[in-house]
Parts: C-alpha cells; sequence; structure tokens
C-alpha cells in the first residue's frame, strides 16, 4: 500500500518568511495529493489539492509542487503570518479511491 | 451552515464500557469516514461508508463498528473499548464518492482507563 513520509515535524518560522513542508510518496499509481490544515483544538481543514496531471497550483499565498518522477510534492506558504500557525497533513491516494494515507503531520509556528 | 457535527468532544471511559461517539453531517454528502489521530502517525482511517447500508474497514478497524442506517449519521461504537484506542478521533464527509475533499468535524478525545 501506499506510504507517505513528511517533513519537518516542525517549523518554525519568522511573520513573512516563507514556509516549505515536503511529502514523499511511495505509490506512483497515487495520483490525489491534498494538504490540510489543523488549527488548534479543531478538525482538518483542507486548504489545497492537486492531481497528477498538474505539476503546480496556486491559491493566493500557498502553491502545491508536484514532482512525478521523484514521487514527492511540497506545500509552499509565502508571506507567512501568524494565523498561518497550525498543524498541516499531506496526503495521497489514487483516482476515486478510497486509500488515502495521510502523513504525520507538521506543526508550523509563525513568529510575530 | 453546512458542517459535520460529532459528540461528545470529550469523553474519559473505562476499559470494557461499551460506548458509541455520534457522527451527523448536513451537507447531504454520500461518503463518510472515521479517523482516528495519534502523535507521529497521522490520521488513519477505522471505517468508512459510501452510501447507505454500505460500509467497509480502513488500516485500523479492529475493536470497533460503524452503522450507518441514514444518510446523514455515521456513529462509532466501542463495544469494549481498550487502553490502546485511547485517541483523537475524527468524522468526515465527502461530496465525492471516495476520500477526496472530506469535511472533518472538530473532533473527539477519548480516554480509556
Amino acid at each position: 500500500g501506499e506510504n507517505v513520509e513528511q517533513h519537518p515535524s516542525t517549523l518554525s518560522v519568522q511573520e513573512g518568511d516563507s514556509a516549505v513542508i515536503k511529502c514523499t510518496y511511495s505509490d506512483s499509481a497515487s495520483n490525489y495529493f491534498p494538504w490540510y490544515k489543523q488549527e488548534l483544538g479543531k478538525g482538518p481543514q483542507l486548504i489545497i489539492d492537486i492531481r497528477s496531471n498538474v505539476g503546480e497550483k496556486k491559491d493566493q499565498r500557498i502553491a502545491v509542487t508536484l514532482n512525478k518522477t521523484a514521487k514527492h510534492f511540497s506545500l509552499h506558504i509565502t508571506e507567512t503570518q501568524p494565523e498561518d500557525s497550525a498543524v498541516y497533513f499531506c496526503a495521497a491516494s489514487k483516482n476515486n479511491n478510497n486509500d488515502m494515507r495521510f502523513g504525520a503531520g507538521t506543526r508550523l509556528t509563525v513568529k510575530p | 451552515e453546512a458542517q459535520v457535527t460529532q459528540n461528545p468532544r470529550y469523553l474519559i471511559t473505562v476499559t470494557g464500557k461499551k460506548l458509541t461517539v455520534t457522527c451527523s453531517q448536513n451537507m447531504n454528502h454520500e461518503y463518510m469516514s472515521w479517523y482516528r489521530q495519534d502523535p507521529g502517525l497521522g490520521l488513519r482511517q477505522i471505517y468508512y461508508s459510501m452510501n447507505v447500508e454500505v460500509t467497509d474497514k480502513g488500516d485500523v478497524p479492529e475493536g470497533y463498528k460503524v452503522s450507518r442506517k441514514e444518510k446523514r449519521n455515521f456513529p462509532l461504537i466501542l463495544e469494549s473499548p481498550s487502553p490502546n484506542q485511547t485517541s483523537l478521533y475524527f468524522c468526515a464527509s465527502s461530496p465525492t464518492w471516495s476520500a477526496e475533499k472530506l469535511f472533518f468535524g472538530s473532533g473527539t478525545q477519548l480516554s480509556v482507563l
């Protein structure tokens, strides 16, 4: 089955800096890669997702890049703000498949 | 407001005492699932349901039961809880027929003593 590894486990940045979180996956058939943000005391919330037919996707200050050859994908947050502080999870699955595997999570802290 | 509602938010129980965590969604989603979140392990799926009366095992189903008698409700049942089931549990639903684009509830923190 799919195995997703996520790095780093913790990340601290200064407000206004960029943050990058990386994930690798093992199953080359995986083709759907979402990112979830979990704020303290809340459930994860989908912030961006990408399919394997696209190399990059942006939504305001966040972007996701995918390298299918290397089997890794990354979340990029620019101009970080204190409200970006949260735990971020990556995940991978095959199309229309229930087998969604999550990474272990990255705790991002943005210092004012 | 579109949401997934779980109850209770916090639960402390003792080994062997049956319990049920309720989950309800108001978005008319076909797909619902349960996850547990443990430090360093991310989210692991327990059970899922693609339709009423249709349920299937996820990655860690041992010790859990579910039912899907109505589209909106998907309760998680622990018939005989054990300490290794102490965890943070999340219910989720999706407008797709799979685990994509999940909407999560706020979580249930369960402690089994």
